[in-house]
């Protein structure tokens, strides 16, 4: 079974600008899920999608946005992008809502945003 | 507030020998908890999970202890081999959540 896959891998822009990342979860899974990477705060929860539906948010300014659709592919936009939020940024899927107990969540390789 | 703490950001150990990992919680309605590995420009792979009901988990090479009165989790890894060279993360959920609090990661070196 293939991967989570995310696109693109690198990306840089500039202030002020916004960025669009794009996540393809494992075959079958239905959750997504959105992690920020940085030296300073580590491994951040940003928001979680469930069959289109935003279930759970982190902590985060408003300028992080993301939706899923109905092929569970999932994007994530960050607008008026600031130097801060160069980051890796990691998607997970998991198989909720289709199997019992606990799911793991599987991570894909992440995409690299550098802010200028 | 830091829910989850890997106190120590790093480990040597040498091939051959048991590399234990770490990890404290305090947020006490946790009830699953996970390891994963990564690797330098790669995403965190999946390594082994424990269920609050259980105190054991073991996979291969590696274990997983629980203690739940202590708040306190760690990885135990025998034999160590150098391909287990990365950097470690714990992480922590409650009720069924997909949302995962991660500790900071703790950077294991395996010497051959």
């Amino acid at each position: 079974k293939a991967g989570v896959t995310q696109t693109p891998r690198y990306l840089i822009k500039t202030r002020g600008q916004q960025v669009t990342l794009s996540c393809s979860p494992i075959s079958g899974h239905r959750s997504v899920s959105w992690y920020q990477q940085t030296p300073g705060q580590g491994l951040q929860f940003l928001f979680e999608y469930f069959s289109e539906t935003q279930r759970n948010k982190g902590n985060f300014p408003g300028r992080f946005s993301g939706r899923q659709f109905s092929n569970s592919r999932s994007e994530m936009n960050v607008s008026t992008l600031e130097l801060g939020d160069s980051a890796l940024y990691l998607c997970a899927s998991s198989s909720f809502g289709t199997s019992g107990g606990q799911d793991t969540q599987y991570f894909g390789p992440g995409t690299r945003l550098t802010v200028l | 507030d830091q829910q989850v703490k890997q106190n120590s950001p790093s480990l040597s150990v040498q091939e051959g020998r048991i590399s234990i990992l770490n990890c404290d919680y305090t947020n006490s309605m946790f009830d699953y908890f996970l390891w994963y590995k990564k690797y330098p420009a790669e995403g965190p792979t999946f390594l082994i999970s424990i269920s609050s009901i259980k105190d054991k988990n073991e996979d291969g090479r590696f274990t997983v202890f629980l203690n739940k009165s202590a708040k306190h989790l760690s990885l135990h890894i025998v034999p160590s081999q150098p391909g287990d060279s990365a950097v470690y993360f714990c992480a922590a959920t409650q009720g069924g959540s997909e949302k995962l609090v991660f500790g900071k990661g703790m950077k294991l070196t395996v010497n051959p």
